[in-house]
């Protein structure tokens, strides 16, 4: 079964946008991840963030985590056409356990 | 280096045939994950080596699935009997060790069941 929700389920921005996606987890983690997944293709590791963390950047990608809220929530900034994907949250509930995904949100970047 | 590699790619199988999907890790990743995605979901784990023991499977669907890694590299997600509720892609995932979760994904392997 799903760890959870992501929102919005679908999200069509312009290039040069911010896009924000958010994740709703259920049980207590380790760590949670994003990953991104084109079209027929297989899932691409963003970013992580531990359970003691409460903000992580890299490039463009910005990710917050509120325990208390089990949510997190995953910013792109100055999107490109080429950030067209699904996202997904993943979370573990142990280190190098198996990974719990959320249904993803699916982004379109138009140019 | 060479990524995760699965075949393969696209596979038709009758209802009731038998298949056999291969997963070709990261070389030296410890840690072998199976997950099955159906279209529009996320993936959902199905089952996760270290080396050559099967740690959990407790996400395998039915006794129809099973897998193995005997050599503790290459590893067979075998399906028994096909029903069109198999009909998924089913993703193999690798990472170095128990301690690093970042986990290596190959593209996949779609299974259609008429």
């Amino acid at each position: 079964s799903q760890q959870g929700e992501e929102d919005p389920q679908a999200l069509s921005i312009q290039e040069g946008e911010n896009a924000t996606m958010n994740c709703s987890y259920k049980t207590s983690i380790n760590n949670l991840q994003w990953y991104r997944q084109n079209s027929g293709r297989g899932l691409v590791h963003l970013i992580l963030i531990r359970s003691n963390e409460r903000e992580k950047h890299s490039g463009r990608l910005r990710v917050t985590l509120d325990t208390s809220k089990k949510s997190s929530s995953l910013l792109i900034t100055a999107s490109r056409a080429a950030d067209t994907a699904s996202y997904f949250c993943a979370t573990d509930e142990t280190s190098g356990s198996r990974l719990t995904f959320g249904e993803g949100t699916q982004l379109t970047v138009n140019p | 280096g060479a990524g995760v590699s699965q075949s393969p790619r696209y596979k038709v199988a009758k209802r009731g045939q038998d298949v056999a999907l291969r997963c070709d890790p990261i070389s030296g990743h410890v840690s072998l994950f199976w997950y099955q995605q159906a279209l529009g979901q996320g993936p959902e784990f199905l089952t996760y080596f270290q080396n050559e023991a099967q740690l959990d499977k407790s996400g395998l669907p039915s006794d129809r699935f099973f897998a193995e890694r005997p050599e503790g590299s290459v590893s067979t997600l075998k399906i028994q009997r096909t029903q069109q509720e198999d009909s998924a892609v089913y993703l193999c995932a690798s990472s170095v060790t128990l301690g690093r979760n970042e986990q290596y994904f190959g593209p996949g392997t779609r299974l259609t069941v008429t």
